[in-house]
């Protein structure tokens, strides 16, 4: 089976501008999270959703938006772009959202802001 | 305030010794810790896990230790390979939340 998968895989945005980042779970999980990892630290949880609602967020701006679709795969968007959203953002998904609690990372996208 | 930290940024072994990565946690509420090994470029992979209710648990080559008492979570890998350099994250959940907190990661290198 493939895991999770993650697209594009290296992006590059200027300053204000608006980016939108693709995951597809496990086949069979139907929960889906995002992280950030800025260089050098680990990750730092932004989303999770399960069966297409919002079932979790962390410390992040509102210029960070996310949603998922039927098939449980996920969009992470980040509006107004800032040199401090560069980072290797990270999907992870589960079977569900309670137990058991196994998250599978993705490869990660990583953007950098200019 | 809650944190998972790690005692050591990095950690150099010899191949074939055995590699021992510490992790301390400050959450007493925390039941469910994961550690993650990541690749350079690559997205963190899930090489094992324990619940509270447990001490030890033990994989393929390696083993998790989890002391309550001292709130401190322990890695040990057997006759470590250089396929084993890597950063190691550990990570908690409380149950009912939906976040895993993660610590700033060891890195260890293994010498030929």
């Amino acid at each position: 089976d493939a895991g999770v998968t993650q697209s594009p895989t290296h992006l590059i945005k200027t300053r204000g501008q608006q980016v939108t980042l693709r995951c597809s779970p496990i086949s069979g999980h139907k929960s889906v999270s995002w992280y950030q990892q800025v260089l050098g630290q680990g990750p730092q949880f932004i989303f999770q959703y399960y069966e297409k609602e919002e079932r979790g967020r962390g410390n992040f701006p509102d210029r960070f938006s996310a949603r998922q679709f039927p098939n449980y795969s996920s969009e992470l968007n980040v509006n107004a772009l800032l040199l401090g959203d560069s980072a290797l953002y990270l999907c992870a998904s589960r079977v569900s959202s309670g137990p058991p609690y196994e998250q599978y990372f993705g490869p990660g996208t990583r953007l950098t802001v200019t | 305030g809650e944190s998972v930290g790690l005692h050591l940024p990095t950690l150099s072994v010899q191949e074939g010794d055995n590699s021992i990565i510490n992790c301390a946690y400050s959450n007493s509420a925390s039941d469910y810790f994961i550690w993650y090994k990541q690749e350079s470029g690559k997205g963190p992979q899930f090489i094992i896990d324990i619940r509270s209710n447990m001490d030890k648990r033990q994989g393929q080559r390696v083993t998790v230790l989890l002391n309550k008492t001292v709130k401190h979570l322990s890695l040990q890998i057997a006759a470590t390979q250089p396929g084993d350099s890597a950063v190691y994250f550990c990570a908690e959940l409380q149950e009912g939340r939906r976040a895993l907190t993660f610590g700033s990661g060891t890195r260890l290198q293994v010498q030929p």
